[in-house]
């Protein structure tokens, strides 16, 4: 499958504990984002990447979150101190901007990594 | 920033009819709107995409609205089908593809549709 790739598919922690979530987007794509999406509600928008640079952070990505995305290729989201209103659905999302003409907007999510902090 | 609301949340049909779900947003400089299908347990997956340069768009039995002047933006299905089940999500963005220049996309909160046999 060389779709966008996540692990753990799920993740059960105590709250309090750290928990990191990996996303390995389609390789030719340079713009990787994560969305987080809870039941019955739409992605909300987290961060994206543009390579390896933090293009923008959502005011909901408190300072207990941090994305990197070091060598512009994989990325991991990880989150600190766990808390109850953490759990959610982390979706990862890539997009290619080959050239500016050529930026189609398409994201392609993967399955998502399914946090449950107890 | 960009605040999109979807309208209805629940929709259910007979297999046949027509389905139409409806979205807003608050933007002016938006100018992309994709509907994205998600199942159930699965990834939202792009069904189909609007410009603002345009008011419609069709592929198949899948057509997008769009109407700059009043922000609002419909995805109609016609002869629906058991398939066609599952949560659709709106949402916006501005992309500037001669440019390059793409602001995140924002979702609406999701329709789930239900087909009926």
């Amino acid at each position: 499958d060389t779709g966008v790739s996540q692990d753990p598919r799920h993740k059960i922690t105590k709250r309090g504990q750290n928990v990191t979530f990996r996303c390995d987007p389609i390789s030719e794509h340079n713009r990787l984002y994560w969305y987080r999406q809870t039941l019955g509600q739409g992605p909300e928008f987290l961060t994206y990447f543009q390579n390896e640079a933090q293009l923008e952070k959502s005011r909901l990505l408190s300072d207990r979150f941090s994305a990197e995305r070091p060598k512009g290729s994989f990325s991991t989201l990880e989150i600190q101190r766990t808390e109850q209103g953490d759990s959610a659905m982390y979706l990862c999302a890539s997009s290619l901007r080959k050239h500016p003409g050529e930026d189609t907007g398409e994201l392609f999510f993967g399955e998502g990594s399914r946090l449950t902090v107890l | 920033g960009e605040n999109v609301e979807q309208h209805p949340s629940t929709l259910s049909v007979q297999e046949g009819d027509s389905a139409v779900i409806k979205c807003t947003y608050s933007d002016s400089a938006s100018n992309y709107f994709p509907w994205y299908k998600q199942e159930l347990g699965k990834r939202p997956q792009l069904i189909i995409d609007i410009r603002s340069n345009v008011g419609e768009k069709k592929d198949q039995r899948i057509a997008v609205t769009l109407n700059k002047t009043a922000k609002h933006f419909s995805l109609h299905i016609t002869e629906t089908q058991p398939e066609d089940s599952a949560v659709y999500f709106c949402a916006a963005s501005m992309n500037l593809m001669g440019t390059g220049t793409a602001s995140k996309l924002t979702f609406g909160t999701g329709t789930r549709l239900q087909v009926t046999l």
